[in-house]
């Protein structure tokens, strides 16, 4: 079946370094894979996207390549805020399904 | 309008109760999901709407039931529910066929006491 693993965390890290979060997958087929957010009380955001091998996906200083030798979609910042603290899920879908699989997410905590 | 909103943003309701989530979008979107989040987990998806007609029911117990009147609404009802179904309820959408982009709304914190 599809699944996605991701480090649980929690990471903390102080401002501006670097961040890296791993996510690897397992699926049929070709899925498309994403990085959500969820801050404090909220709902889930669409960080970013890639919907084939090789793709990168990038946003608000953050990104993440499509990597089907490695079934990889590791999230990366070059230099992380305070405002960055947040839990992020990596998910994948098939593209003719209609369920998302979510990885356990993990939290970031960014220290000031 | 890029939005999905969802009201109430807090519930408490007793055992005993019976009360409905509402979610809406008007992103022309003809997929709509429900999905549960437990604290510290990831969500789990319950229904799915696609064309308003239900196409996948997650095995959810019968005291939850969906409802979706017209391409934009899609309500869940609640009734005799437990605490342990105390939870962020999230709704979602996405275009349909193709575009797997999923527009999540801010949730409904439910509490059953």
């Amino acid at each position: 079946g599809n699944s996605v693993t991701q480090m649980e965390g929690p990471v903390t890290l102080s401002e501006e370094a670097f961040l890296t979060i791993n996510c690897t997958y397992t699926a049929t087929g070709y899925p498309s894979l994403f990085w959500y957010v969820q801050y404090p009380g909220e709902g889930l955001q669409l960080l970013l996207k890639a919907t084939k091998a090789d793709d990168k996906g990038s946003n608000k200083g953050f990104e993440a390549t499509y990597r089907k030798e490695t079934t990889s979609f590791h999230l990366e910042k070059g230099s992380v805020q305070v405002s960055d603290s947040a839990v992020y899920f990596c998910a994948l879908t098939r593209n003719y399904g209609q369920n998302f699989v979510f990885g356990p997410g993990t939290r970031l905590s960014v220290l000031p | 309008d890029t939005e999905v909103t969802q009201t109430p943003k807090h519930l408490v309701m007793g055992m005993t109760n019976k009360k409905s989530l509402k979610c809406e979008q008007h992103m022309g979107h003809r997929a709509m999901y429900w999905y549960k989040q437990k604290a510290k987990k990831p969500p789990e998806l319950m229904f799915v709407y696609s064309y308003e007609k239900l196409s996948i029911n997650e095995s959810v117990p019968s005291r939850f039931s969906p409802e979706c009147p017209n391409s934009s609404l899609l309500n869940l009802h609640l009734h005799a529910l437990q605490p342990e179904d105390s939870a962020l309820y999230l709704c979602a959408s996405s275009p349909g066929r193709g575009d797997r982009s999923y527009t999540f709304g801010s949730g409904t914190r439910l509490t059953v006491v």
